[in-house]
């Protein structure tokens, strides 16, 4: 069974441009959540998505934003880059039936902005 | 609100010695408690859960991880550090209401051979 995918592994944008986060969840899972892991804050919730509809969202600028396709996979958008956006971007999915908040974690994508 | 806090940024051990990694939430209810393992370049990966039951819980590659309501703590345990324990380790809360888990901030666990 393939697990979370992201893509792409590592991505480098400048100040003010857009970048697109891609994440297919476990075959099965509705539930893809968002994650931001910057340098020495751990991780920081960003979207749940849950049956193609946003669920909740952390305590972000409207400029992250997502959604969820019908076969659930997700994509994070990150619009007008800023330094401080660099960090590990974390997808992740759940099986919903359980609801017992166990996620499964991709590898991440890196985004650096210059 | 649910938090989670691990005090120990990073920890150093001896390959071969015990460890405790110490965690410490506030939730009201009873939480559903996790620990994750990051190795460098990684995702996280479940390390163990606690959902109800027996408070001693056992996890993959030999870790073990108790929860106490009263201290509200859900520290994890290696009886022996191998090299390959060296990592970041996450611990988790969640809760029936909550979809949503809390991460702490993470322990670094550096293994001197």
């Amino acid at each position: 069974e393939a697990g979370v995918t992201q893509s792409p592994t590592h991505l480098i944008k400048t100040r003010g441009q857009q970048a697109t986060l891609r994440c297919s969840p476990i075959s099965g899972h509705t539930s893809v959540y968002w994650y931001q892991q910057a340098l020495g804050l751990g991780l920081q919730f960003l979207l749940w998505y849950d049956e193609g509809e946003e669920r909740n969202r952390g305590n972000f600028p409207p400029r992250f934003s997502g959604r969820q396709f019908p076969n659930y996979s997700s994509e994070l958008n990150v619009n007008a880059l800023e330094l401080e956006d660099s960090a590990l971007y974390l997808c992740a999915s759940k099986n919903r039936v359980t609801n017992t908040g166990e996620l499964f974690f991709g590898e991440g994508s890196r985004l650096t902005v210059l | 609100a649910q938090s989670v806090t691990q005090p120990d940024i990073h920890i150093t051990v001896s390959e071969g010695a015990s460890l405790e990694l110490r965690c410490n939430y506030s939730y009201g209810a009873t939480p559903y408690l996790f620990w994750y393992v990051q190795s460098p370049g990684q995702g996280l990966q479940l390390l163990l859960k606690y959902f109800s039951g027996d408070t001693l819980v056992q996890g993959i590659k030999g870790f073990e991880a108790e929860f106490k309501r009263s201290q509200s703590s859900f520290n994890l345990r290696k009886p022996s550090v191998h090299w390959s324990d060296a990592a970041e380790y996450f611990c988790a809360v969640s809760s029936g209401g909550s979809y949503i888990p809390t991460f702490g901030r993470g322990t670094s666990l550096i293994v001197h051979p």
